[in-house]
């Protein structure tokens, strides 16, 4: 066990609808990240928090947000949602309060089959 | 940009023997990690083992060490005495201290242990 906690682990919807995929990282890890797994796109860089703050951004659509709420819990909303977003999604957390490249944590991911 | 390239798509290994996966890196910070995750068929992403750019001897876990060739560019997982346990997908990752510090991935290498 990670430690890193998603809901829901499983997710079919249809398309143009919005869904909202919830990470709770490790005790005491102040950064999330998400990312997407999808077949022909391997793991794909959404978006990182530290600590509340947007830090980086990736390949993240338009139709695509998220925010971490400040007892650390972080929110992935994707709304339109179309066939080709139909992927495996994770958050990772990792501790980044040093300055150390520090491992992330994976969840077990939240399978969104849009149909 | 950097850039993680894993050129074996597939790998198969006879059960206790050892297996390199290849990974090779691309970036021109100093200061960065690469790291190996492994993902079975279940889907969870699982750390396995982590080098620092600044580190002068190669990372050991157990079964796992990672050939670490600076110059070369390259991180390397060696799995020693194959499991049929180890049957999944690998991923080569970096991280750099600047950039929000966020994880590139490889496409992976998928490695099939034999019985």
């Amino acid at each position: 066990d990670s430690g890193v906690t998603q809901t829901p682990k499983h997710l079919i919807t249809a398309t143009g609808q919005r869904v909202t995929l919830r990470c709770s990282p490790r005790s005491g890890d102040l950064s999330v990240y998400w990312y997407q797994q999808s077949l022909d796109q391997g793991l794909q860089f959404l978006i990182q928090y530290y600590n509340g703050e947007e830090r980086a951004k990736g390949n993240i659509l338009e139709r695509f947000s998220a925010q971490q709420f400040p007892d650390l819990h972080s929110e992935l909303n994707l709304s339109s949602l179309e066939l080709g977003d139909s992927a495996l999604y994770f958050c990772a957390s990792s501790d980044d309060q040093v300055q150390g490249l520090t491992e992330a944590f994976f969840g077990q991911g939240t399978r969104l089959t849009v149909v | 940009a950097q850039k993680i390239t894993q050129t074996q798509p597939g790998m198969f290994v006879q059960e206790k023997e050892a297996v390199t996966l290849d990974c090779t890196y691309d970036t021109s910070d100093p200061s960065y990690g690469l790291f190996w995750y492994k993902q079975p068929s279940s889907g969870e992403m699982i750390f396995l083992i982590y080098q620092g750019s600044y580190d002068q001897q190669n990372a050991t876990e157990g079964r796992y060490s990672l050939n670490f060739q600076k110059a070369r560019k390259s991180a390397n997982l060696v799995i020693s005495a194959s499991q049929l346990g180890d049957s999944a997908m690998y991923f080569c990752a970096m991280r750099r201290r600047n950039y929000g510090q966020n994880f590139v991935f490889g496409p992976g290498t998928r490695l099939s242990v034999l019985p």
